[in-house]
């Protein structure tokens, strides 16, 4: 089973509305990464938060880290049509080489 | 510009022709990998490595074969394509070795394998 899996696996909101998604992972992590995916293209990554970190920021992205609860949350605000396309979390743990991505969240801005 | 390449960018093939997916980065990043992406399943680790000549197995390896004789070049080898080898496969590249930092991906090649 996945270690991420985002919640919900589909959003569709209009322009200028708030996009919340959210990540959940069952074992110890020393990171947690979100990318985005243009529809068939490669990932972009957004943003990194550490484990011993609660939250983070970047432009119009806010990231929270509860690690009591293993879970996560990207946060888009005042969304854009541009914005339209799949969110992935993906964890990095222990000394592992490796990142495990999530099965994303599909997110639709209309105008 | 930094970016990691892939090609080719489609290819549709039939089962048993072995064929070979590049992969080449221009950032001096020592870790590499390969995933493959299918609907539903998200993004799967086939192998990595960490530098020059050291690689090692991801989550679904099988079927599958890379090297890395040189630091900019991780090509993925399927040695006798199978159609459930169909899929959407992207490397990437990053810095650090540790701690998974973050990963740089290339545009995706999307494989048929008929």
């Amino acid at each position: 089973s996945q270690q991420g899996e985002e919640d919900p696996q589909a959003l569709s909101i209009q322009e200028g509305e708030n996009a919340t998604m959210n990540c959940s992972y069952k074992t110890s992590i020393n990171n947690l990464q979100w990318y985005r995916q243009n529809s068939g293209r490669g990932l972009v990554h957004l943003i990194l938060i550490r484990s011993n970190e609660r939250e983070k920021h970047s432009g119009r992205l806010r990231v929270t880290l509860d690690t009591s609860k293993k879970s996560s949350s990207l946060l888009i605000t005042a969304s854009r049509a541009a914005d339209t396309a799949s969110y992935f979390c993906a964890t990095g743990t222990g000394t592992a080489s490796k990142l495990t991505f999530g099965t994303g969240t599909r997110l639709q801005v209309t105008l | 510009e930094a970016q990691v390449t892939q090609n080719p960018r489609y290819l549709i093939t039939v089962t048993g022709k072995k064929l070979t997916v590049t992969c080449s980065q221009n950032m001096n990043h020592e870790y590499m990998s390969w995933y493959r992406q299918d609907p539903g399943l998200g993004l799967r680790q086939i192998y990595y490595s960490m530098n020059v000549e050291v690689t090692d197995k991801g989550d679904v390896p099988e079927g599958y074969k890379v090297s890395r004789k040189e630091k900019r070049n991780f090509p993925l080898i399927l040695e006798s394509p199978s159609p459930n080898q169909t899929s959407l496969y992207f490397c990437a590249s990053s810095f650090a070795r540790i701690l998974t930092d973050t990963q740089y991906f290339g545009p995706g090649t999307r494989l048929t394998v008929l």
